[in-house]
């Protein structure tokens, strides 16, 4: 079965510290993508990063950093020197390769988010 | 760049009446996910359609129905709505059905059901 947890349901800390979201997935495919969204108050989903099963390179984009681990099945996201508008809610979805005629359709599943709330 | 339009963006129904949820997905993308949100919950799949066809189900209750048109802009349909039903709802589309294509997400429809 496809399945994401996201441990932390909540998480506060303040302002300028760094903050790291854990994301452990279950797939039995070999095959698939991670992606983690951020859903601020107003309630869009807005997307992060997006990283395919063969591709364990950690990537950093600014304040933003992601640890991919195939080996737990990881893919946490640190937040470097963490500002207010940061928080929101973060959710890691987990999506596996569409076969044609295998009935995979590339539809997410989600983890339970974490909400993180930074504190001036 | 275009994005994924959705329309209403707040719904307030009673007990028992329909309601029509419209997503119009980036032009020439062929593919629509739909998907519930709770109150306090993670996005939950619906249902999708590649090229207006129904593409994969999930756990959506039978009063709920969808469709994919041919301009590839699609509707929930939802009847003898319950309180339960209160929700965001999200459209996202995608140029087709692989898994490397990414998913852009519509700003969602919030659904309160009175």
């Amino acid at each position: 079965a496809q399945k994401v947890t996201q441990a932390q349901t909540e998480i506060s800390v303040v302002e300028k510290e760094d903050v790291t979201l854990d994301c452990v997935y279950e797939t039995r495919d070999t095959t698939y993508y991670l992606f983690w969204y951020k859903q601020p108050p107003s309630g869009e989903l807005v997307f992060l990063i997006r990283r395919n099963s063969f591709d364990e390179q950690n990537e950093i984009s600014g304040r933003y950093s992601w640890n991919f681990q195939k080996s737990t099945s990881s893919f946490n996201f640190t937040i470097t020197a963490s500002q207010v508008v940061d928080s929101a809610v973060y959710f890691c979805a987990l999506r596996y390769a569409y076969e044609h005629g295998s009935g995979n359709t590339g539809k997410l599943i989600f983890g339970q988010g974490t909400t993180l709330q930074v504190k001036p | 760049a275009a994005g994924v339009i959705q329309s209403p963006r707040h719904l307030i129904k009673e007990k028992r009446e329909t309601a029509t949820l419209k997503c119009y997905p980036i032009p020439r993308h062929d593919t629509v996910y739909w998907y519930q949100q709770g109150p306090g919950q993670d996005p939950q799949f619906l249902i999708s359609f590649y090229e207006k066809m129904q593409s994969d189900k999930g756990s959506i209750p039978d009063r709920f129905s969808a469709q994919q048109f041919s301009d590839y802009h699609s509707e929930l349909n939802m009847s003898s709505l319950e309180l339960g039903d209160s929700a965001l709802y999200f459209c996202a589309s995608s140029p087709g059905l692989g898994a490397g294509n990414e998913q852009f997400f519509g700003p969602g429809t919030r659904l309160t059901v009175l």
